[in-house]
């Protein structure tokens, strides 16, 4: 399988930061990459695909970038609503892999 | 909206099996894929296999002698199954809808809340 490895796993922030997540996998996986917020007791909400492709629906601040092994979840300003945890998905080969998530929480 | 809702029990013995359903509302089950996925606490998320509306499954290869899913498309509903458990097969269930970025690749664009599960006597 493709081991995602995600950093930090957790990233204290304040309102307004610019905040930046690594997800890095094990071998290439081309830009089939995706990126989703887990809030507890809520469906997880897809926020990007194919790496850097914003899902509808979701706020500009979010950005996704990156190829091959290395991306980058970028939010440009956070928002109080934006306090959860990042998960990345690779869905290059048939096992779909995740990272092991990302905290956001309150500095 | 379409939205996902997992139901079953919340508690199974060891060795015996886990039963899940995930029921669509808000839009046909038909003609997308669906998947089921798993985290255990303080883990990440582990894809466990999905099923396409015809009945024609996936599995993970580190799951699959011991999954079964089924759907049921007059009740816009699809399954679960997880045999001979372990305390190792304490999670949140989630269902969710697979969306193609073109040809054989596959994300989630859509999630249920999940629903927790425990292995236990």
């Amino acid at each position: 399988d493709i081991q995602m490895t995600q950093s930090p796993s957790t990233l204290s922030a304040s309102v307004g930061d610019r905040v930046t997540i690594t997800c890095r996998a094990s071998q290439s996986i081309s830009s089939w990459l995706a990126w989703y917020q887990q809030k507890p007791g809520k469906a997880p909400k897809l926020l990007i695909y194919k790496a850097s492709s914003l899902e509808s629906g979701v706020p500009s601040r979010f950005s996704g970038s990156g190829s091959g092994t290395e991306f980058t979840l970028t939010i440009s300003s956070l928002q109080p609503d934006d306090f959860a945890t990042y998960h990345c998905q690779q869905y290059n080969s048939y096992s779909r892999t995740f990272g092991q998530g990302t905290k956001v929480e309150i500095k | 909206q379409v939205q996902l809702q997992e139901s079953g029990p919340g508690l199974v013995k060891p060795s015996e099996t886990l039963s899940l359903t995930c029921t669509v509302s808000g839009g046909s089950i038909s003609s997308y894929y669906w998947s089921w996925i798993r985290q255990p606490a303080g883990k990440g998320l582990e894809w466990i296999g999905r099923i396409y509306t015809s009945g024609s499954t996936n599995y993970n290869p580190s799951l699959r002698s011991r999954v079964t899913m089924s759907v049921d498309t007059s009740k816009n509903q699809f399954s679960l199954k997880l045999s001979s458990v372990t305390a190792a097969d304490t999670a949140m269930y989630y269902c969710a809808r697979d969306k193609s970025s073109g040809g054989p690749y596959w994300y989630f664009d859509l999630w249920g809340r999940g629903t927790l599960v425990t292995v236990s006597s």
